[in-house]
C-alpha cells in the first residue's frame, strides 16, 4: 500500500524567510502534485511532476522531485503572509488509474 | 467556464438520515473522483467513475455508501443511514483524461447530528 508522509505537518515562519517542505512516499510512483488549500476552500493545483530531477517553478514556490529517493520538496522563497495556507502533496501509484494518495498537509503560517 | 460544481456547501443530517451529495464536473470532463477529508487529515481516495461505469471503488466503504455518474446529470455520492464518523469534507474532482490533470470542486461539507 502505497504512503505519503509529508513534514512538517505545522509550520511558523517569518516574512522573507526561506523554507522546505518535504514528501516522502514508499513506492515508486508515476507522478506526484502539490496542491494549495486554503480553509474552508477547494484545492488549486500547484504543480505536477512526471520525472526523476523535474523542477517546477512559479513565483515563490519551486518544487521538484527524485524519484529514486522517493522525495519531493517545495521550497519556499521569501515568505509572505499570502502563502498562508494548508500544502498536499499527493502521488499517483499508477498512471492514468485515477487514485491519488495524499499526504496529511502542511499548515503553513507565515507571520509578519 | 463554471469549474466543478458540487452541492450542497453544508449539508447537515441526523443520524441515520441519507445524505446525497451531487457533483457535477467541468465541461467536457467524463471522469470523476470522489475524495473525502477528515478534519486536520489529507484526503482519502474513495471511488473513480466514468459515465455509467464504476473503474475503481476501493476507497468506499463496503456498506452505506454508493456512488453513480449517470449517462445525463451529476455525479451522485450516497450516503445511507448516516453516523458520526461520517462527519466530513468531500469533495469531488473531475478530468477529460482518465487519471491526470484533475480539478477539484469546492466540496460539501457534511456534519452528522
Amino acid at each position: 500500500e502505497l504512503k505519503v508522509e509529508q513534514n512538517p505537518l505545522f509550520l511558523s515562519m517569518q516574512e522573507g524567510k526561506n523554507y522546505t517542505i518535504y514528501c516522502n512516499y514508499s513506492t515508486t510512483s508515476d507522478r506526484l502534485y502539490w496542491y494549495r488549500q486554503d480553509p474552508g476552500k477547494s484545492l488549486e493545483s500547484l504543480f505536477v511532476l512526471l520525472s526523476n530531477g523535474a523542477v517546477k517553478q512559479e513565483g515563490r514556490l519551486m518544487a521538484s522531485l527524485d524519484t529514486k529517493a522517493r522525495l519531493s520538496t517545495l521550497h519556499i522563497t521569501a515568505a509572505v503572509h499570502d502563502l498562508s495556507a494548508t500544502y498536499f502533496c499527493a502521488v499517483d501509484e499508477k498512471a492514468n488509474a485515477g487514485k491519488s494518495t495524499f499526504g496529511d498537509g502542511t499548515t503553513l503560517t507565515v507571520k509578519p | 467556464n463554471a469549474g466543478v460544481m458540487q452541492n450542497p456547501r453544508h449539508l447537515v443530517r441526523r443520524r441515520g438520515q441519507e445524505a446525497r451529495l451531487r457533483c457535477s464536473p467541468m465541461k467536457g470532463h467524463s471522469h470523476v473522483y470522489w475524495y473525502r477529508q477528515l478534519p486536520e487529515e489529507g484526503l482519502k481516495f474513495m471511488v473513480y467513475l466514468q459515465k455509467e461505469n464504476i473503474i475503481d471503488e476501493s476507497g468506499m466503504p463496503k456498506e452505506r455508501f454508493s456512488a453513480e455518474f449517470p449517462k445525463e446529470g451529476p455525479s451522485i455520492l450516497r450516503i445511507q443511514q448516516v453516523v458520526r464518523g461520517d462527519s466530513a469534507a468531500y469533495f469531488c474532482a473531475s478530468s477529460n483524461q482518465g487519471g491526470y490533470g484533475y480539478t477539484f470542486g469546492s466540496g460539501t461539507r457534511l456534519t452528522v447530528v
